[in-house]
């Protein structure tokens, strides 16, 4: 497909439980981020990668989440031991450096239960 | 740190009318991007329109256009024409400039949800 693919699109999970969420950008495209968006709020950034070279991390919320993007394009963000808060859609936006639109996907609901 | 704020949670409009969706914004930086994203009930994040820090006309895109007032630090969105179609949440977002880490980061704010009435 021509756009960004996440799966799955959505996820249950119970508490304690590791879980991992795929993102699959637009062909070619340098930039790959990763949003957390909690239900009623707008996304909030977790990480960015450039290529393979994860560039900034700053907005992952703990040492349980951890992404990676191995070759330069699919990323995998992972979450081990699971909490409820960890519930929200999970956001993956890919885009050209210096371009002006991000095109995201459609995200991955994760339900901790 | 980059801040945007839309202070209306929520916003009618009557079909075929106009409305004006207001983002405020804070940044130390000269160079920044600011963006108008949709996300209807399915989920997905659909680009609107974008205005650039040094752009010097406000951004147009169809039906779509940006109220860029940078001495205020606001960028409005301004829907013409409403349609049924447009009832979604609507976010504004800032771009880091270049020469960050991030280049291409975007910090969105709160939120609107725009309901177009029949």
């Amino acid at each position: 497909g021509a756009g960004v693919s996440q799966s799955p699109r959505y996820k249950v999970a119970k508490r304690g439980q590791d879980v991992a969420l795929r993102c699959d950008p637009i062909s070619g495209h340098v930039s790959l981020f990763w949003y957390q968006q909690a239900l009623g709020q707008g996304p909030e950034f977790l990480t960015y990668f450039q290529n393979e070279a994860q560039l900034d991390k700053s907005g992952l919320p703990s040492d349980r989440f951890f992404a990676e993007r191995p070759e330069g394009s699919v990323s995998t963000l992972k979450i081990q031991r699971t909490q409820q808060e960890d519930s929200a859609v999970y956001l993956c936006a890919s885009s050209r450096p210096g371009n002006t639109e991000a095109f995201f996907g459609q995200g991955t609901r994760l339900t901790v239960v | 740190a980059q801040k945007i704020t839309q202070t209306q949670p929520g916003m009618f409009v009557q079909e075929k009318e106009a409305v004006t969706l207001d983002c405020t914004y804070d940044t130390s930086d000269q160079s920044y991007g600011l963006f108008w994203y949709k996300q209807p009930s399915s989920g997905e994040m659909i680009f609107l329109i974008y205005q650039g820090s040094y752009d010097e006309q406000n951004a147009t895109e169809g039906r779509y256009s940006l109220n860029f007032q940078k001495a205020r630090k606001s960028a409005n969105l301004v829907i013409s024409a409403s349609q049924l179609g447009d009832s979604a949440m609507y976010f504004c977002a800032m771009r880091e400039g270049p020469g960050g880490t991030s280049y291409g980061k975007l910090t969105f704010g709160q939120g609107t949800i725009l309901t177009v009435h029949p």
